[in-house]
């Protein structure tokens, strides 16, 4: 079965903290993609890449990087981790031609206390 | 810039009623238009796509959607609910970066038994 696994469902991280979150998936896509969703605004683009060691900012970047140093893996790390940085955060991943459609992980719920 | 407006932010229907969910988009160019389902504590899935060819899509679980160019909508109806269509639907159109998707507000559908 075809996935994105994203490592944690739910972290718990101090303010001030650096704060990886990673995302592995294994349909050979070409693209991945970092959202966070918070209620009432959808999901918003944080990242995204298009191959190995490229990436591209999307609406949202401030306060946060990528990684991806693997075809199969892209990163997101908070350089210091804020308050208004808890959220649910969504990988996905898809070939070039996008209109297949994306493939999501099941998002990892990250609290900043 | 692309973007999606969805009507209402929550709608309930009683099983065994149609259900319609509206959503209007705004693109420069012909758009690719998707709606995704994310069930409660579960990962975003594709329920269907409008690439430029027929403008009735149907997808899965009894879900269809018409692209209407004339009045820039693109709503998901099913014609009976069933209990388990209870989840946050998003409707989807193809971003201005090109590989991106930009995700509406989205809505969520209650079911009554």
């Amino acid at each position: 079965d075809v996935k994105v696994t994203q490592s944690s469902r739910y972290l718990v991280k101090r303010t001030g903290e650096k704060v990886f979150l990673e995302c592995v998936q294994d349909m050979d896509h070409e693209n991945m993609f970092w959202y966070r969703q918070d209620p009432g605004l959808g999901l918003r683009l944080i990242y995204f890449s298009y191959d190995v060691k490229m990436k591209e900012k999307g609406d949202i970047p401030e306060g946060y990087s990528v990684s991806r140093e693997k075809k199969e893996r892209f990163s997101l790390i908070l350089e210091s981790a804020s308050t208004n940085q808890t959220s649910m955060y969504l990988c996905a991943s898809s070939f070039v031609e996008v209109n297949y459609g994306y493939t999501f992980g099941s998002g990892t719920r990250l609290t900043v206390v | 810039a692309q973007s999606v407006t969805q009507l209402d932010s929550h709608v309930s229907v009683s099983e065994g009623t149609p259900v319609l969910l509206r959503c209007n988009y705004s693109s420069s160019y012909s758009p690719s238009l998707f709606w995704y389902v994310q069930h409660p504590n579960k990962g975003l899935q594709l329920l269907l796509k409008y690439t430029s060819a027929a403008t009735l899509v149907k997808g899965i679980n009894g879900f269809e959607a018409e692209f209407k160019k004339s009045e820039t909508s693109f709503h998901l109806t099913k014609p009976s609910a069933h209990m388990s269509d209870a989840a946050e639907y998003f409707c989807v159109v193809r971003g201005s970066y090109g590989q991106n998707f930009v995700f509406g507000p989205g809505t969520r559908l209650s079911v009554l038994p």
